[in-house]
């Protein structure tokens, strides 16, 4: 069974920073493309940012471009996502998802997440 | 951007029924739509893809359909696990790549 599970979310004030990690397991991490997707409370979901299944090539919306990093360690099948000079906007519930995509192809559609976990930003 | 409206944003429905989302696109994205079901507490769920793919496990009667700008999720034959809250999602390319607002799918 495929499986993913954040981990490093909690409270952060304003400009402070923050790294989330996503454990994978019972799939070829290597081999697909992950991402993150963040809800804020009531909220519909958010793409956030993607990585190639290679680490080659990333993607970052308009909204956290230039204050996140993403990342992953294929031989720790895990993902990251480092967050710097967070905005109240940032607060969120951070999924990790998987692109169904096979041969580390980017399709665009999430089969697998975690179940989250929550940002907080706020002073 | 793309921008992505969800009709209605809220249904009642009865199990048995058979009911309908539109997801309507503010431009053209071909096929470039999916949709997934939420749960209170829960991650979303990928139901449909490519517009009209069902994602392996789905039930079928849960179908996808549209092309361009106009897309509709429909469900037969309610359950009582489908009232959830359901989202389209559109894919381009990188980094065009949004959800709509949802639609929330409330027992009658």
């Amino acid at each position: 069974e495929e499986q993913l599970l954040e981990s490093g979310g909690g409270l952060i004030q304003p400009g402070g920073s923050l790294r989330v990690s996503c454990a994978a397991s019972g799939f070829t991490f290597s081999t697909y493309a992950m991402s993150w997707v963040r809800q804020a409370p009531g909220a519909g979901p958010e793409w956030v940012s993607t990585i190639t299944a290679d680490a080659g090539v990333t993607y970052y919306a308009d909204s956290v471009k230039g204050r996140f990093t993403i990342s992953r360690d294929n031989s720790k099948s895990t993902l990251y996502l480092q967050m710097n000079s967070l905005r109240a906007g940032d607060t969120a519930v951070y999924y990790c998802a998987k692109d169904r995509g096979l041969f580390g192809y980017t399709s665009g559609w999430y089969n697998a997440w975690g179940q989250g976990t929550l940002v907080t930003v706020s002073s | 951007a793309i921008q992505l409206t969800q009709s209605p944003s809220s249904l009642s429905a009865s199990v048995g029924d058979r009911v309908t989302i539109t997801c309507r696109a503010s431009q053209g994205i071909s096929s470039g739509l999916g949709w997934y079901q939420q749960k209170p507490g829960k991650a979303p769920k990928l139901l449909i893809y490519d517009a009209s793919s069902l994602e392996s496990g789905v039930p079928s009667r849960f179908s996808g359909s549209g092309y361009g700008t106009e897309f509709t999720l429909t469900i037969n034959s309610l359950q009582p696990e489908d009232f959830a809250t359901y989202y389209c999602q559109q894919f381009n390319s990188y980094p065009l790549h949004t959800f709509g607002q949802g639609t929330k799918l409330e027992i009658k």
